[in-house]
């Protein structure tokens, strides 16, 4: 497995507009978790899924954000009618309870991240 | 609530130990981590710790934990150019999703 990957790497969009990113974690990880990571700031938390299933929301995920993660495989990031404030860069994490080879047990991997610029 | 501090640079000569310092106040941490991040890229676990160990020794790595002074170091010993980077603490406690709480991150200046 090559770790947690996040596409596109980079998006530039225009206000107003909607953009969707995807993350597919490392397989067999039912966890998974997006954070939001803006200039000389340490990431924040977004949202969180165990397999399917939405469990938690921060305060941060406006309801201009959806979240989904069907089937309990990769997961999507949707940023409706886009504003300059959501320019960041917004990273996904998985983990697994039981651990694995070379994974601990309860320990997020983080992905690349996409960076957003909303001009 | 969850709140990670640390101190925004350090700058050390090559072949120097770096120690980066770290305090948090959320007395459930069970899980105290080390990322690195190097600009325009994502997160690097680099190490962790369970709150239940003081010490933790991987390669050039030590870390240290004083839990009853909520406080958590990253000694980086013969510290290389291309450790330059930014360095962020981080905690998480074992109960419902494990939400982790970073710091600010510390900017690690390698001087040749």
């Amino acid at each position: 497995d090559t770790g947690v990957s996040q596409n596109p790497r980079h998006k530039i969009t225009k206000r107003g507009q909607n953009v969707t990113f995807r993350c597919d974690p490392i397989s067999e990880h039912n966890r998974l978790y997006w954070y939001r990571q803006t200039l000389g700031q340490g990431p924040e938390f977004l949202t969180y899924f165990q397999n399917e299933a939405q469990l938690e929301k921060s305060r941060l995920l406006s309801d201009r954000f959806s979240a989904e993660r069907p089937k309990g495989s990769f997961s999507t990031l949707e940023i409706q009618r886009t504003e300059q404030g959501d320019s960041a860069m917004y990273l996904c994490a998985s983990s697994t309870r039981t651990g694995g080879p070379g994974l601990a047990k309860n320990i997020q991997y983080f992905g690349a991240g996409t960076r957003l610029s909303v001009l | 609530g969850e709140d990670v501090e640390q101190s925004l640079f350090l700058s050390v000569r090559e072949g120097d130990s770096s120690v980066i310092n770290c305090t948090y106040t959320d007395s459930s941490s069970t899980y105290l981590y080390w990322y690195k991040q190097e600009p325009g890229a994502g997160l690097q676990l680099l190490t962790y710790i369970f709150s239940n160990m003081d010490m933790k020794q991987d390669q050039r790595l030590t870390v240290l934990l004083n839990k009853k002074d909520k406080h958590l170091s990253l000694r980086i010993a013969d510290t290389q150019t291309g450790d330059s980077a930014i360095y962020f603490c981080a905690e998480s406690n074992s109960g419902g999703y494990q939400k982790v709480t970073f710091g600010i991150g510390t900017k690690l200046q390698v001087i040749p």
